[in-house]
């Protein structure tokens, strides 16, 4: 069964360091979502992908954390610098769905942990 | 914006006994409404999902209740098992992206 594909799966830093996170979603979907889960709460949603371009990063702080989908494909997350605060899961999904009213279930990625010290 | 509010935030019950989670929504538009289970250390995973445009989705020992006119919805697991201990997490769409409620903690005791 297909699965969506994450690395690093634990990723520990200092403060002001970058980091970067990998997601490879399942072949086909045209949707990508990036969430970030603080322990003992729900994802919440940094920015969502259609094919190549940002179909929302209203909630992405944007001073610090950027993503790119090149070639509609896999997708990379980043955060420059890296501060305390910012220590959480994050989790990758796709839908096979599109845009914004997305009615198609979301895969997840079992998730890079972060770690900022 | 969407505001998906939880409860309760734990829950215990016997093995065999029933569970029941409550979610509430704010946007009148959200019409796609799924519950995620998400085990120690594991992924969120699609347990079941409801549209709109139905009141009650059933799946085996889990069923879905939607009442759109109070904008809450509900979920129901009978008989539970030990392997039904996780966080489950109730979300909402319509207009704006899934939005998820803050999780609750169930621990089925054998």
């Amino acid at each position: 069964e297909a699965e969506v594909a994450q690395s690093p799966r634990y990723k520990i830093t200092e403060k002001s360091q970058a980091v970067a996170f990998w997601c490879d979603p399942i072949s086909g979907h045209a949707t990508l979502y990036w969430y970030r889960q603080i322990l003992g709460q729900g994802p919440e949603l940094l920015v969502q992908f259609q094919d190549e371009s940002v179909v929302d990063d209203s909630q992405l702080p944007k001073d610090r954390f950027s993503a790119e989908r090149l070639k509609g494909v896999d997708s990379t997350l980043k955060i420059q610098p890296a501060e305390l605060g910012d220590s959480a899961m994050y989790l990758c999904a796709s839908s096979s769905g599109g845009g914004s009213r997305s009615y198609n279930e979301q895969f997840f990625g079992p998730g890079t942990r972060l770690t900022v010290l | 914006g969407e505001n998906v509010e939880q409860h309760p935030s734990t829950l215990s019950v016997q093995e065999g006994d029933s569970a029941v989670i409550k979610c509430t929504y704010s946007d009148s538009a959200s019409n796609y409404f799924p519950w995620y289970k998400q085990e120690l250390g594991k992924r969120p995973q699609l347990i079941i999902d409801i549209r709109s445009n139905v009141g009650e989705k059933k799946d085996q020992r889990i069923a879905v209740t939607l009442n759109k006119t109070a904008k809450h919805f509900s979920l129901h697991i009978t008989e539970t098992q030990p392997e039904d201990s996780a966080v489950y997490f109730c979300a909402a769409s319509g207009n704006t992206p899934l939005v998820f409620g803050k999780g609750t903690r169930l621990s089925v005791i054998a």
